[in-house]
């Protein structure tokens, strides 16, 4: 079982639906939660970080911890072609000298316009 | 402010030669990380500092790899000699604050071994 799990898609969504991204992690120490945006050939883009419960909104992206689930989500309201790219779920748990991050092999959206 | 940078951009080299990954964080960021992508794969990490010091280097493949960083500010990764396995991409990012916190990429070298 991989550390964090994400489908890999392709999620397809069309303009202006909203797009939800799911994650899960194995180990229940961990404590940050992170979701990165990567384009085709781009570095990773960090779009939303959450440490605890509960929700936390940024513009049209929402992110969603669950730590009892080990659930992590991500939702894109209104979604825009430009949206279209690899999302990447990553989580920071606790490793030998600090906090070691964890990434999922990511899920792709397509946002049909 | 500048983001984080690496240089090269790309490199292509042949099986046992060496090379040399530049990183430079982003100023006052005092966590630096490497991570690398093999193709398919995810985001895997290699190692990090705080200021000069290896925090973590479990992540480190094997000893043809090196990892320095003199002075707490731009580091070096060194692949001698290389292997076919090493292409990827070669992420560094930076952070503030605590080893936990939010990271910053910067946008990767692409090594081929040829």
């Amino acid at each position: 079982q991989k550390e964090v799990e994400q489908n890999s898609g392709p999620l397809s969504v069309p303009e202006g639906a909203i797009a939800s991204l799911n994650c899960t992690y194995s180990d229940r120490g961990s404590q940050s939660f992170f979701w990165y945006r990567q384009y085709s050939g781009k570095s990773p883009e960090l779009i939303m970080s959450i440490y605890s419960n509960g929700d936390k909104e940024d513009g049209r992206f929402t992110a969603q911890l669950n730590k009892a689930s080990q659930y992590v989500s991500l939702l894109i309201r209104d979604s825009q072609p430009s949206d279209s790219a690899t999302y990447l779920c990553a989580v920071n748990k606790w490793a030998t000298g600090g906090f070691k991050t964890i990434f999922g092999a990511g899920t792709r959206l397509f946002v049909k316009a | 402010e500048a983001g984080v940078t690496q240089f090269p951009s790309h490199s292509v080299i042949e099986k046992g030669q060496t090379v040399t990954l530049r990183c430079d964080p982003i100023s006052g960021h005092d966590n630096l990380y490497w991570y690398r992508r093999v193709m398919g794969k995810e985001i895997k990490f290699l190692l990090h500092f705080v200021k000069e010091s290896k925090q973590d280097e479990s992540g480190m493949p094997n000893n043809r790899f090196l990892a320095e960083r003199t002075g707490g500010t731009y580091s070096t990764l060194k692949v001698q000699p290389a292997e076919l396995e090493d292409s990827g991409v070669y992420f560094c990012a930076s952070s503030q604050g605590t080893s936990g916190s939010e990271q910053y990429f910067g946008p990767g070298t692409r090594l081929t071994v040829t």
